[in-house]
């Protein structure tokens, strides 16, 4: 057990709706990612946090969005779903921002759209 | 672009022999990297780590190489157990790439009994 929560485990919806995706780091953890796994694809870097700041933007579509509260849980907000969006997505924690940090992994998200 | 790339998607290994599982880069900027590997409906787990000030790293049955001028890394497993068998990923990153972990498309091991 990583210590990294993520809920839901499994999304099923409907091409032009919104889903949220949450994700609670480890205890005492600052940092939170966002990766997105689509099939025979790598981990896409969408966005980082830390301690509530938007840290790293990578490949994330503008029809995505996400943030970090004060508790320092994280949702990430998919809107306008297409078919293309259905992935696996993780979220990862890791104390600090740095480049040089491990990252301790949810078990993910499992998104299908239809 | 696909900076940190694992070439075989697919790897089977007799149970007992080494499991060598390759990884190239890109960015010559990449200064930290690490392997982590992942069993079914689980997330990624952090396996090994090095540093680019060094060219080996051990941990147990595992150890990773790392040749900085051909841009590539390697695992080797010794000896390979059917427990082993997950999906790898590699992954880089530097305080210069924005502290964004670059990762592999994974490649999927299997340690035959």
């Amino acid at each position: 057990d990583s210590g990294v929560t993520q809920t839901p485990k499994h999304l099923i919806t409907a091409t032009g709706q919104r889903v949220t995706l949450r994700c609670s780091p480890r205890s005492g953890d600052l940092s939170v990612y966002w990766y997105q796994q689509s099939l025979d694809q790598g981990l896409q870097f969408l966005i980082q946090y830390y301690n509530g700041e938007e840290r790293a933007k990578g490949n994330i579509l503008e029809r995505f969005s996400a943030q970090q509260f004060p508790d320092l849980h994280s949702e990430l907000n998919l809107s306008s779903l297409e078919l293309g969006d259905s992935a696996l997505y993780f979220c990862a924690s890791s104390k600090q921002a740095g480049g040089y940090e491990k990252l301790f992994f949810g078990s993910g998200t499992q998104l299908s759209v239809l | 672009d696909q900076q940190v790339k694992q070439n075989s998607p697919s790897l089977s290994v007799q149970e007992g022999r080494i499991s060598i599982l390759n990884c190239d880069y890109t960015n010559s900027m990449f200064d930290y990297f690490l392997w982590y590997k992942k069993y079914p409906a689980e997330g990624p787990t952090f396996l090994i780590s090095i540093s680019s000030i060094k060219d080996k790293n051990e941990d147990g049955r595992f150890t990773v190489f790392l040749n900085k001028s051909a841009k590539h890394l390697s695992l080797h497993i010794v000896p390979s157990q059917p427990g082993d068998s997950a999906v790898y990923f590699c992954a880089a990153s530097s305080e210069d790439t924005g502290n964004q972990f670059y990762f592999g498309t994974g490649t999927s091991l299997t340690v035959i009994p």
